[in-house]
């Protein structure tokens, strides 16, 4: 399976500063990389499709100048959380998908981010 | 949409005692189902998966798990688990086609007991 790697594990930062966090798939080349939240005890929550050169695809209800993402090549992309607030403390999991069409994803160690 | 339900959100057993794990999902078509599990420390991992065929499927560390179509459920079982089974348990669907967006449960945290 492919191989997902996030950086940073873990950021604390103040409010109305921004953070990036990055993904890469280490040993596959992805067109396509998802970007999930997850809050304290609730679910994973798809929050936006990662699409290699072109536009990312956000979900319902998920603010694109907020969450900004970039897939600048097969093997990197980047969640920026611009001008961040408490509200926005969580973790943040990106995966990766072998095969199309098959929702069968590698994910990262996942990012915690805790805005202060 | 579709929508993933998994009715235990904790979960204490001793080894050796059987675990069944429920699952219910929320879709008008055809979907694909997994379980995933996060072991302590660890990234997500797939367990197993139904796309099609024998709705009884075995997964890895003796895991199995049944699609009932009728009642909309995938549920996740062992007969005899183990301390090292000690993870969160995830529940998850993706419609046949539709890319690999998954949509998951809330998890269920499982604790094996010595």
């Amino acid at each position: 399976g492919a191989v997902v790697s996030q950086h940073p594990s873990w950021v604390i930062c103040k409010s109305g500063t921004s953070v990036k966090i990055e993904c890469r798939s280490l040993d596959f080349q992805a067109t396509t990389m998802f970007w999930y939240r997850q809050f304290p005890k609730q679910s994973l929550m798809l929050m936006a499709t990662s699409n290699e050169g072109s536009k990312a695809t956000y979900e319902q209800g998920v603010e694109k100048d907020k969450f900004l993402i970039n897939h600048a090549s097969l093997t990197l992309s980047t969640l920026t959380v611009t001008s961040a607030h408490p509200e926005d403390s969580s973790f943040y999991i990106c995966s990766v998908g072998h095969q199309r069409d098959t929702g069968e994803l590698f994910f990262g160690e996942g990012s915690r981010l805790t805005v202060l | 949409a579709q929508s993933v339900s998994q009715h235990n959100h904790h979960v204490i057993l001793s080894e050796a005692a059987s675990l069944e794990l429920g699952c219910n999902y929320s879709y008008g078509g055809t979907v694909n189902l997994f379980w995933y599990v996060q072991y302590p420390g660890q990234h997500l991992q797939l367990l197993l998966k139904y796309f099609s065929g024998d709705p009884l499927v075995k997964g890895i560390k003796g895991f199995e798990a049944e699609f009932i179509k009728s009642k909309f459920s995938f549920n996740l079982r062992k007969p005899s688990v183990q301390w090292s089974d000690t993870a969160e348990y995830f529940c998850a669907v993706s419609p046949t086609g539709g890319g690999n967006k998954l949509t998951f449960g809330t998890g269920t945290q499982l604790k094996v007991e010595l």
